[in-house]
């Protein structure tokens, strides 16, 4: 089935500096990829959706500076936080739609554990 | 706007127990609607859809059917086991929308 690889899956890092995480669509083609973040206590939160060579989407309030969203190709989209802060510390999730039908099922990468210390 | 609403957890079972996570929606038109499962340290996985009013979506023992009347979707599975423990999240998607929406997540536990 289609797979979804997110890397790195955790990530620690000082204060002020910037992390990239990459999503990629291993046995497909995704034109659209959304951004998620998982707070404690389970909650997703929708980021922004990539689509591929145009801007992201940004939700509202979701610094688009802060969270640099690139979708070169049809199948790679990275999110690099940038100036990370311990507030950003987080489960990031990227997913992808297989298909063009808005009710094809997403698939997810396994997530990135972002640690700011 | 369009939501949705799943019971707050944990929900702690024993094994075989019967198991049923409550799901209601909120949306103009007709939404599809899922259930994804979330296992520790990973991201999430579909479980099943359904597409229209009355339809039942199964997988893995779970079932959930979509009910129009009532705006529900609840997952339902007879049996247990202690590999169901998970983060199940009831979700939904309108027509022509590109965006998901998720509940918040229901946490399930099974003892063994």
């Amino acid at each position: 089935g289609a797979v979804v690889s997110q890397h790195p899956s955790r990530v620690i890092c000082k204060s002020g500096t910037s992390v990239k995480i990459e999503c990629r669509s291993l046995d497909f083609q995704a034109t659209t990829m959304f951004w998620y973040r998982q707070f404690p206590k389970q909650s997703l939160m929708l980021m922004a959706t990539s689509n591929e060579g145009s801007k992201a989407t940004y939700e509202q309030g979701v610094e688009k500076d802060k969270f640099l969203i690139n979708h070169a190709s049809l199948t790679l989209s990275t999110l690099t936080v940038t100036s990370a802060h311990p507030e950003d510390s987080s489960f990031y999730i990227c997913s992808a739609r297989v298909g063009s039908s808005y009710n094809s099922p997403l698939h997810f990468g396994n997530g990135t554990r972002l640690t700011v210390t | 706007g369009n939501s949705v609403t799943q019971m707050e957890g944990p929900v702690t079972l024993s094994e075989e127990a019967f198991l049923t996570i409550n799901c209601t929606y909120t949306a103009t038109g007709y939404p599809s609607l899922f259930w994804y499962v979330q296992y520790p340290g990973e991201g999430l996985q579909l479980l099943l859809k359904a597409t229209k009013a009355d339809d039942k979506g199964s997988n893995k023992g779970f079932e959930a059917t979509y009910r129009k009347e009532t705006t529900s979707f609840h997952l339902e599975k007879g049996s247990v086991q202690v590999s169901d423990s998970a983060v199940y999240f009831c979700a939904l998607v309108k027509n022509r929308d590109d965006k998901i929406i998720f509940g918040k997540g229901t946490r399930l536990h099974i003892l063994p």
